[in-house]
């Protein structure tokens, strides 16, 4: 079946500019993870939707960042007023639950170069 | 805070040499440990996991065991492929299973 998708794979941007970040989950996974990853660093976590439950913004880097989830399904992570150091893959992960039972599954990513 | 530790690559080997990547990690309570794979031009995918003390987590001949008394998840594998080529993650959930942290990677070059 259709894998984690994310658009676009790679995102030009200047610095000052917003961008949106889209992910289409796996169907009916209830799960939804997003992070980043920048240059020779781990995957740092930034949110988690979990069904219809509010959010966990806790890794969220700064309020510039934001993102929702539309009818538990479609993921977008905005980013205003884009600034050099947002450069990075940004990762979109789903799964079926949360859970440690509940394998993530990884979309392939978007690649932020902002200048 | 919790945080995943693993050793800095490249590591580069010959083909059916013996594989050990190490990770360790720091971690309030009781955490689940996972180690996944990331193959050239592919997503991350998850190779294999623990989630209590002394659990040996195992797959494709890979293998991890989570050893609390030095926490750490050391991944090994007793003879590799050139197909092995690809970049390896440590990585902690916490107990509410919302967050995870992962390591740097280690990148992985097997040469035929």
């Amino acid at each position: 079946g259709a894998g984690v998708s994310q658009s676009p794979s790679n995102k030009v941007t200047e610095k000052g500019k917003d961008v949106e970040l889209r992910c289409d989950p796996i169907s009916g996974h209830t799960a939804l993870y997003w992070y980043r990853q920048s240059l020779g660093q781990g995957l740092e976590f930034l949110i988690y939707f979990q069904g219809n439950s509010a959010p966990d913004k806790s890794g969220l880097p700064s309020d510039r960042f934001s993102a929702e989830r539309t009818g538990g399904s479609v993921s977008t992570l905005t980013i205003q007023r884009t600034q050099q150091e947002d450069s990075a893959v940004y990762l979109c992960a789903s799964s079926f639950a949360s859970g440690i039972q509940e394998t993530q599954y990884f979309g392939p990513g978007t690649r932020l170069l902002v200048l | 805070g919790d945080s995943v530790t693993q050793m800095e690559g490249p590591v580069t080997l010959s083909e059916e040499a013996f594989l050990t990547i190490n990770c360790t990690y720091t971690a309030t309570g009781y955490p689940s440990l996972f180690w996944y794979v990331q193959y050239p031009g592919e997503g991350l995918q998850l190779l294999l996991k623990a989630t209590k003390a002394d659990d040996k987590g195992s797959n494709k001949g890979f293998e991890a065991t989570y050893r609390k008394e030095t926490t750490s998840f050391h991944l090994e594998k007793g003879s590799v492929q050139v197909s092995d080529s690809a970049v390896y993650f440590c990585a902690l959930s916490d107990r509410n299973f919302n967050k995870f942290y992962f390591g740097s990677g280690t990148k992985l070059n097997v040469k035929p």
